[in-house]
This record gives C-alpha cells, structure tokens and sequence, in this order.
C-alpha cells in the first residue's frame, strides 16, 4: 500500500539554489524518512524524523515534520549537480515497522 | 565496510524460468526486506523476515518466494508464476536509525 506522496514530482532548479520537496501521509506514524537514489541504484539513507519531532538538520538537508497536518518537507540548500536524484520518503506506522513508501520527487540541479 | 550486497546486478530471465536474487548482509541486523520498484514509482514491499526461519508477505508477495535460514542471508526467488516480474528489486536490512538498501538488481523477461 503506497500512503506517501511526493511533491512536486519532479523539479529542476540552478546550481546553488535552494530546493524543497514535501512529503504527505495518511495514517499516524512512528517515523518519517527520507532517502536518496540515483539513477539505477539503491536508496541512502538521508535522515530520520521521529513523530515527537519538528525539525532535523544534516549538513546542507533540513527537515520538518508537521503531525498535524501529516506532512513533511526536505530542504536542500544550496544545491549541487551531485544532488541530482530521486527523493523519496517513507512512513514507518506505530508497532509494525514496515516502510511505506511515496513515488518519489526527481530532483535535476543544471550546472 | 558493513552492507548488503546484491547479486547479480543484471539478470535475464527466459519465460517460464524461476530465478534467484541474492541478498547477503554482515550489518548484523535482523530484519531483512525484498522491495520491487517499476519506473517513476515507489517501491512496495514484497517480503520481508524480522528474524530468522521467519518471513511474512508484503503487499505483492504472489509469484515469489523467500527464505531466511541465515541471518546473513535472504534470497528472492522469482517464479514463473510472476506474470510481469521485468523490474529493479531491492533488498535492504533495518536499523533503529533506518534502513541499508543493497545496489539492486535489475531483472528483465526475454
């Protein structure tokens, strides 16, 4: 079952430039995560939020979860061609721990 | 340098034939996930063993199978029961912080 949605599906934006995608769900959660994957392979982990949390920072990424609203954002900022990805994030409810997973946004940075 | 390694990275498969992905971990972690994912989508979750000797169904577990008789290991047979099994299959393991993909395996149908 597929409970997170991307948005934007895909975004383009100039080297050094801020870019923001955001995350819905549907359902209450325990976590909320966020992972990278280039063309053709495996996602990396880029950073996890708790329920309990409103924001986390990791480097250039910084994330916000709003509980209330059952959404979340991931900002990269100043952007960099190697940040040309899919971005996708993914739910974990409470007591299961299975991941459900939104269709990603593609992230393209023009040198 | 911990992680998970899957092999092999391209595989061809006839019609008919039953295939097997291999997905071995030394992360020491328990539980292990099959994830398929067609182009511009999610991935959704096909099995997955949060211990050893044990594995339960995900969302299209139909024309698969799995085992889990090491903790190292957890292969994914493709059957020919898989009417549409051309896709990218990941594996990955869990940890308290998140989870550790393998680089995938890209499966077509010839």
């Amino acid at each position: 079952s597929q409970q997170g949605e991307e948005d934007p599906q895909a975004l383009s934006i100039q080297e050094g430039e801020n870019a923001t995608m955001n995350c819905s769900y549907k359902t209450s959660i325990n976590n909320l995560q966020w992972y990278r994957q280039n063309s053709g392979r495996g996602l990396v982990h880029l950073i996890l939020i708790r329920s309990n949390e409103r924001e986390k920072h990791s480097g250039r990424l910084r994330v916000t979860l709003d509980t209330s609203k059952k959404s979340s954002s991931l900002l990269i900022t100043a952007s960099r061609a190697a940040d040309t990805a899919s971005y996708f994030c993914a739910t974990e409810e409470d007591s299961n721990y299975q991941l459900i997973w939104g269709a990603g946004t593609k992230l393209i940075i023009k040198p | 340098d911990g992680g998970i390694t899957q092999s092999p990275k391209y595989l061809f498969r006839k019609e008919g034939q039953n295939v097997t992905l291999s997905c071995e971990q030394n992360l020491n972690h328990d539980a292990m996930y099959w994830y398929r994912q067609d182009p511009g989508q999610g991935l959704r979750l096909i099995y997955y063993s949060q211990i050893v000797n044990d594995f339960q169904k995900g969302d299209i577990a139909e024309g698969y199978s799995v085992s889990r008789e090491k903790k190292e290991s957890f292969p994914l047979t493709v059957t020919s029961a898989q009417k549409n099994p051309t896709a990218f299959y990941l594996c990955a393991s869990r940890e308290a912080r998140g989870y550790t993909f393998g680089s995938g395996t890209r499966l077509t149908v010839v």
